[in-house]
């Protein structure tokens, strides 16, 4: 059973350009979260979906930022018109219902810019 | 103020030295407790959850002390392969999960 998928694990962006991360929870899991990790700094909550659903977005910024997480394939996390304040690690976990741990992809190390 | 809090150290502690960190938590209606471990640009992996009666894995054990809100991780004989950061997490209610920003521990030989 793989573990949780990121790709890309690299991804480096201009100002203005858009921002495409993608994860592969494991397999059965149908929960998904979204955080964000500055430099030596602590995990940001920034999004929750299940299949199909945004369940809490409250730590996701109003503007430039969007999730999914369609009924087939990945959960995406995209941002428009990156900015350098973006430039972070992205982690992605799953897990499979409630009462469960989280576990993490590898996470996208965005680069703006 | 925060949902979780940890002492951030750094702790420089030497090879088998005992270490004991602490967190705290606001949220009484806290439910499931977890220690996870990140080494340096990786990404967090689960040491072990907390269970109420405390839990002992091997050199670690985990505490919870729900009066006081809050949960302890006691590491015994450290080894330099201990040498990360350690994230506290608490879930609330259905699934949100809140983390503490970690404390650094090094090992030196």
């Amino acid at each position: 059973n793989a573990g949780v998928m990121q790709n890309p694990r690299h991804l480096v962006r201009r100002r203005g350009q858009e921002a495409r991360l993608r994860c592969s929870p494991m397999k059965g899991h149908s929960h998904v979260y979204w955080y964000r990790q500055l430099p030596e700094e602590g995990l940001k909550f920034m999004v929750y979906l299940q299949k199909e659903n945004i369940i809490d977005e409250s730590g996701m910024p109003k503007e430039r930022f969007s999730a999914e997480f369609p009924k087939e394939g990945p959960s995406i996390l995209r941002i428009q018109q990156v900015v350098r304040g973006d430039s972070a690690a992205y982690f992605c976990a799953s897990l499979p219902g409630l009462n469960n741990e989280q576990f993490f992809g590898p996470g996208t190390r965005l680069t703006v810019l | 103020r925060k949902e979780v809090e940890q002492d951030p150290g750094p702790f420089n502690v030497p090879e088998g030295a005992t270490v004991a960190f602490n967190c705290t938590y606001s949220n009484s209606a806290s439910q499931s407790f977890f220690w996870y471990r990140q080494d340096c640009r990786k990404e967090p992996k689960l040491l072990m959850s907390v269970y109420s009666s405390g839990n002992e894995d091997g050199r670690f054990t985990a505490q919870l002390n729900r009066a006081s809100q809050y949960i302890s991780l006691l590491i015994r004989d450290s080894k330099l392969s201990d040498s990360a950061t350690y994230l506290c997490v608490v879930r609330v209610r259905g699934n949100q999960f809140y983390f503490g920003t970690g404390t650094s521990l090094t090992v030196i030989p």
